[in-house]
């Protein structure tokens, strides 16, 4: 079946330095979605992308999906201790209703 | 708008027992899902439907069972609860369309079978 995998699967950064998470997946995707769960929360939506080297920004926020669509990375520039939490990446093969979590980064900030 | 609504929170089984978790949502959302979160594994999909009467096993089905009789519930019932199914529960929902939808969690139900 379908497997996403994340790295890293941790990630300590000092405040205002930038932080990257990867996402591979065993199949080529229709799309992929990123949510953020915070410490003790529920995972929250905050994109989508769904073309073939598509880039995507939310403020400090950078968000690509692959050419062959089978990966994805998240990139978080100058990171505040507003960004902790833990970043997973979700696809979903063509034709199939089933979103597919990776393994997710855990980010924490060091002040 | 409540959004998705999971009970109980909290939940301390023994093992053998049964229990429902009950989900809710008030979006007219047509896919609902159920979700087990353990460290280092990420969200796996237990269940999931993708309208009324309408139900499909996901990545680790085994050990749960699930129905849906109306579009707004989706409850989870383990039948003999094991420690293996000590998790966090999130249950979670979207509009019909796969290609557009994200997914809207609950708070999540934490599950303690001893």
């Amino acid at each position: 079946g379908q497997q996403v995998m994340q790295i890293p699967q941790y990630q300590h950064v000092q405040e205002g330095e930038d932080f990257t998470t990867y996402c591979n997946s065993s199949t080529t995707l229709s799309n992929i979605q990123w949510y953020k769960q915070r410490p003790g929360g529920h995972p929250v939506f905050l994109i989508q992308l769904v073309k073939s080297g598509e880039v995507k920004k939310q403020k400090r926020l950078t968000f690509q999906f692959g050419e062959a669509k089978k990966n994805s990375s998240l990139h978080i520039t100058a990171t505040q201790t507003t960004d902790v939490g833990t970043y997973f990446c979700a696809g979903r093969s063509f034709g199939n209703e089933k979103l597919t979590f990776g393994t997710g980064t855990r980010l924490t900030i060091i002040p | 708008n409540a959004g998705v609504t999971q009970t109980p929170k909290f939940q301390v089984l023994k093992t053998g027992q049964s229990m429902t978790l009950q989900c809710a949502q008030d979006m007219n959302h047509e896919y609902m899902s159920w979700y087990r979160q353990d460290p280092g594994m990420g969200l796996r999909l237990i269940h999931y439907s993708v309208g009324a009467g309408i139900t499909d096993q996901g990545e680790v089905p085994n050990g749960y069972n699930v129905s849906r009789s109306t579009t707004e519930d989706f409850p989870l019932r383990l039948l003999s609860a094991a420690p293996s199914q000590t998790s966090v529960y999130f249950c979670a929902s979207r509009t019909g369309q796969a290609h557009t939808g994200e997914l809207f969690f609950g708070e999540g139900s934490r599950l303690t079978v001893l």
